[in-house]
């Protein structure tokens, strides 16, 4: 069971827009940055965005995230097949067992 | 090209020890905070150790505190997962991530699995 939830899975038509959520506590995403990664199948994770909302050069901007009180969203715009992957969101945990935490992942199918 | 290459996964007995290496090229290593994250097969992303660019701060997954030490050369540009006591949960590919800006890792290796069974 993760410190973070994210609904397990997703999907969308090409072309659509969806949007994946977190939801976590003041321990977490209330008082910490969070990022998103993308877990394409048989590959590692990829940074998709970081510091809630800020996208590593060669993100398009078709990837947006945002962040309100204790969630997180992450929005895919346009969407393609080559998106269908895991994504997770992950931040800093600051409770006794401090460290950093993931969302369980959401599996998005492009259908 | 910036790349994490990590090494040292296999087969294992429950009790048995591992020690995991992650070598790094393309950047200033030294600069730079890294982790150990860990996917059990079918599952989502597990944050195992952290360590600071000079290794004088460190932290643990409660999962595997007590029995997992990590470490780094910065003048060999590598990054450790030492893993004793070794259990079946433990199963799983081992990623190392270099962490740039707070508790984003932009660059990961390719993982490395660690089965443990007997």
């Amino acid at each position: 069971q993760s410190v973070l939830t994210q609904p397990p899975s997703m999907s969308a038509a090409p072309g659509q827009k969806v949007t994946i959520s977190c939801s976590g506590s003041t321990s977490n995403i209330g008082n910490n940055y969070v990022s998103w990664y993308q877990q394409l199948p048989g590959t590692a994770p990829k940074l998709l965005i970081y510091e809630n909302n800020k996208r590593p050069s060669g993100i398009p901007d078709r990837f947006s995230g945002s962040k309100s009180d204790t969630s997180a969203t992450l929005g895919i715009t346009g969407l393609q097949t080559g998106d269908e992957a895991d994504y997770y969101c992950g931040t800093w945990d600051s409770s006794l067992s401090a460290g950093v935490v993931f969302g369980g992942g959401t599996r998005l199918t492009v259908l | 090209e910036v790349q994490l290459v990590e090494s040292g996964g296999g087969l294992v007995q429950p009790g048995g020890s591992l020690r995991l290496s992650c070598a790094a090229s393309g950047f200033t290593f030294s600069s730079y905070q890294m982790n150990w994250v860990r996917q059990a097969p079918g599952k989502g992303l597990e944050w195992v150790s952290y360590i600071s660019s000079g290794g004088s701060t460190i932290y643990y997954a409660d999962s595997v505190k007590g029995r997992f030490t990590i470490s780094r050369d910065n003048a060999k540009n590598s990054l450790y997962l030492q893993m004793n006591s070794l259990r079946a949960d433990d199963t799983a590919v081992y990623y190392c991530a270099r962490e740039n800006g707070p508790h984003a890792f932009d660059i990961w290796g390719q993982g490395t699995m660690v089965t443990v069974s007997s």
